[in-house]
């Protein structure tokens, strides 16, 4: 089964940029989502197709995805933004949706 | 606005059987595939299955796979996951969650998500 691996923490100290890795075998080749979700809320999707934003999301948060790695970049970070994230794929040879095992992002 | 809003959680014990439902409000859902992913506690996301906008086509994790049955009723806006043969591990937050359309079916992202009901299987 397609495996997508995140670093389990990332910490960030105010106003610096943020990298979150997605890593998967030929990952480039799939679309990617990302979904942040903050303590007793339910996950709200950031960025979808690798890196577009839906409305609503700053313009801080952005994605890239090639090779074997995707990466959720979140510029200038505020303590707001401090919460757990995760990337989405379809994995189109077994028909079933994977998640990464998130990460925690944690504001400085 | 899009809303979706699950029900049916509560505690049931193990070998027993539970029904979720999902409402969903705020747009023409016959359009849309719909999923369920679920949360154990302190846990990370897990997809458990989808349906396609027709019901037509139906994947499932391995992990529920023979025991949970999703289903869709278009005509009352509403999603189902049938839950049997329940064990322990399957104790988390259900959430219901749109995909995307029928073009798009699956690689779609879960664009909207309800708040979740919590499944707890024990004795």
């Amino acid at each position: 089964s397609y495996v997508l691996t995140q670093p389990p923490s990332v910490s960030v100290a105010p106003g610096k940029t943020a990298r979150i890795t997605c890593g998967g075998n030929n990952i480039g080749s799939k679309s990617v989502h990302w979904y942040q979700q903050k303590p007793g809320q339910a996950p709200v999707l950031v960025i979808y197709y690798d890196s577009d934003r839906p409305s609503g999301i700053p313009e801080r948060f952005s994605g890239s995805n090639s090779g074997n790695t995707a990466t959720l970049t979140i510029s200038r970070v505020e303590a707001g933004d401090e919460a757990d994230y995760y990337c989405q794929v379809w994995d189109s040879s077994s028909d079933k949706g994977v998640f990464g095992g998130g990460t925690k992002l944690t504001v400085l | 606005q899009v809303q979706l809003v699950e029900s049916g959680g509560g505690l049931v014990k193990p070998g027993g059987s539970l029904r979720l439902s999902c409402a969903a409000s705020g747009f023409t859902f016959s359009d849309y595939y719909m999923s369920w992913i679920r949360q154990a506690p302190g846990k990370g996301l897990e997809w458990v299955s989808y349906i396609s906008s027709s019901g037509s086509t139906i994947y499932y994790a391995d992990s529920v796979k023979g025991r949970f049955t999703i289903s869709r009723d278009n005509a009352k806006n509403s999603l189902y996951l049938q839950m049997n043969s329940l064990r322990a591990e399957d104790t988390a937050v259900y959430y219901c969650a749109r995909g995307g359309a029928e073009i798009t079916g699956t690689t779609s992202p879960f664009d909207y998500w309800g708040q979740g009901t919590l499944v707890t299987v024990s004795s």
